[in-house]
C-alpha cells in the first residue's frame, strides 16, 4: 500500500513569504501529525489533526497553521517565513493517533 | 514534562559486529509507549521497535532488540550483525501527554548518529 506522501520534497522561500506544504496520509488513517526537524532544535510536535479536527497543537506561534479535509489529506501552512523557520517538516498518519504513526519523508524548506 | 535524552551523538560499528544505543527518559504517566526510530538519508523516519511500557518482556524485531529497564527509565536498543544499510541517524521516542483528555505526541532524543564500516 502507498506510504505517507509529503510534497514538495523541497522548498526555497523568501523571508516575509508564505508557504503550504502537503501531506497525504495512508489509506483511511484519520491522525495526521506535523513535526519539525531542525539541528538545533531537533523534532518537535507541531499539530495533530483528526477527523478534520485540530486535536492539538505544539508550542509555535500563530504562524504556523494547519487543516484536514474530509479525506484525510492536510496542508499546514507557515506565514511571514523567517530565517529560523528553514527546517525538515515531517508528515505522520496512523489510525488513531502516535502510537503507531507512519512518517512521509518530508518536505526541506529553506528560507532565504 | 516529558524528556528523551540520548547521550551518544556519534557510534560507528564494524559489519556484522552488534552494537547498543543508549536512552534514558523521564514520564510521569504510567500508560506510555517507546520507540526506536531510524532515520536514513532519504529523511524518512522508519519505526524500528515499539514498546509498550506496561508489557515486561523486551521488544524484538529481527536484528533489532531493547532492553527495557522501567526502573531505571532506560531504553536501549542493540543491533546485531550490523550491516551498512543500518547507517543512519537514530531517535529514541516517547508518547507523552498533552492534556487530560488523552492525547498524546512523540517527544523525541536528539538522536545518536550511527555509521556502520565494511
Amino acid at each position: 500500500k502507498a506510504g505517507v506522501t509529503q510534497t514538495p520534497r523541497y522548498l526555497i522561500k523568501t523571508r516575509g513569504q508564505q508557504v503550504t506544504l502537503s501531506c497525504s496520509p495512508i489509506s483511511g488513517h484519520r491522525s495526521v501529525s506535523w513535526y519539525q526537524q531542525t539541528p538545533g532544535q531537533g523534532l518537535q510536535f507541531l499539530f495533530e489533526y483528526f477527523s478534520e479536527t485540530q486535536r492539538n497543537k505544539g508550542n509555535f506561534p500563530g504562524r504556523f497553521s494547519g487543516r484536514q479535509f474530509s479525506n484525510s489529506r492536510s496542508e499546514m501552512n507557515v506565514s511571514t517565513l523567517e530565517l529560523g523557520d528553514s527546517a525538515l517538516y515531517l508528515c505522520a498518519s496512523s489510525w488513531t493517533g502516535p502510537r503507531g504513526y507512519t512518517f512521509g519523508s518530508g518536505t526541506r524548506l529553506t528560507v532565504v | 514534562a516529558q524528556t528523551v535524552t540520548q547521550s551518544q551523538p556519534e557510534m560507528s560499528v564494524q559489519e556484522a559486529e552488534t552494537v547498543t544505543l543508549s536512552c534514558t527518559y523521564d514520564t510521569s504517566e504510567s500508560n506510555y509507549y517507546l520507540f526506536w526510530y531510524k532515520q536514513p538519508p532519504s529523511r524518512q523516519m522508519i519505526l524500528v521497535i515499539r514498546q509498550e511500557a506496561y508489557k515486561q518482556q523486551n521488544a524484538t524485531e529481527n536484528r533489532f532488540s531493547v532492553n527495557f529497564q522501567k526502573a531505571a527509565k532506560s531504553f536501549s536498543l542493540k543491533i546485531s550483525d550490523s550491516q551498512l544499510g543500518d547507517t543512519a541517524m537514530y531517535f529514541c521516542a516517547l508518547t507523552a501527554s498533552i492534556d487530560q483528555g488523552g492525547s498524546e505526541k512523540l517527544v523525541f532524543g536528539k538522536g545518536t548518529k550511527l555509521t556502520v564500516n565494511p
